[in-house]
């Protein structure tokens, strides 16, 4: 059972460019979220989506898209790079009525 | 609006010391309390939860009792190992479809 999978697990991006950051679940969760970790500041929510065709914005959703075609993925799109989104970022997960999180190994994105 | 306050880190100790991490939150209707870890190139985790007040949450010797009436879940455990080193996260949750407040994290630092 391999939960939530994250990829890439390390990037580099200059000023401007564009990346997708990809999730899949493979546990038929409907919801899934996509959080931003920046150090000391906890983790803020970006988007999140109750189910496939339907997504809505988090926290900090300036910058990002996401599309959700399928329960199982989730990318999150970065149109024009800023150093602003230089952070962590996790993917996550929960099954419907339930309440335990299960998240992704994290993106280490470096905006330069 | 809802949030979530712990204690900032880095919190250090030496092996086989007590711990006490402090979460306060504020928060509309009643929460669902958690504490999440999160080891070194690791996704969170879910450690422990409190779905009511007065409820405790444990887990590998950690625990937290979710008090309503001081609206705070503190994490104790009473003999701390190195392995246990890690940020670890206060969490609640009050919507239908999982949307959770994360407290800004602690790291824990435990020296043999």
């Amino acid at each position: 059972n391999a939960g939530v999978t994250q990829t890439p697990k390390f990037r580099i991006l200059k000023i401007g460019q564009s990346m997708t950051l990809q999730c899949t679940q493979d546990m038929n969760h409907n919801y899934m979220y996509w959080y931003r970790q920046d150090p000391g500041m906890g983790l803020k929510l970006i988007y999140y989506s109750v189910g496939a065709g339907i997504t809505d914005k988090g926290e900090v959703p300036n910058g990002y898209n996401v599309s959700r075609s399928t329960t199982e993925d989730f990318p999150l799109r970065l149109e024009l790079a800023a150093p602003s989104q230089t952070s962590v970022y996790f993917c996550a997960s929960i099954g419907t009525g339930g309440e335990k999180l299960f998240f992704g190994s994290g993106t280490q994105l470096s905006v330069l | 609006g809802d949030s979530v306050t712990q204690m900032e880190g880095p919190v250090t100790l030496s092996e086989e010391a007590f711990l006490t991490i402090n979460c306060t939150y504020t928060a509309t209707g009643y929460p669902s309390l958690f504490w999440y870890v999160q080891y070194p190139g690791e996704g969170l985790q879910l450690l422990l939860k409190a779905t009511k007040a007065d409820d405790k949450g444990s887990n590998k010797g950690f625990e937290a009792t979710y008090r309503k009436e001081t609206t705070s879940f503190h994490l104790e455990k009473g003999s701390v190992q190195v392995s246990d080193s890690a940020v670890y996260f206060c969490a609640h949750s009050t919507d239908s479809w999982g949307k959770f407040q994360f407290g800004a994290g602690t790291q824990v630092v435990v020296t043999p």
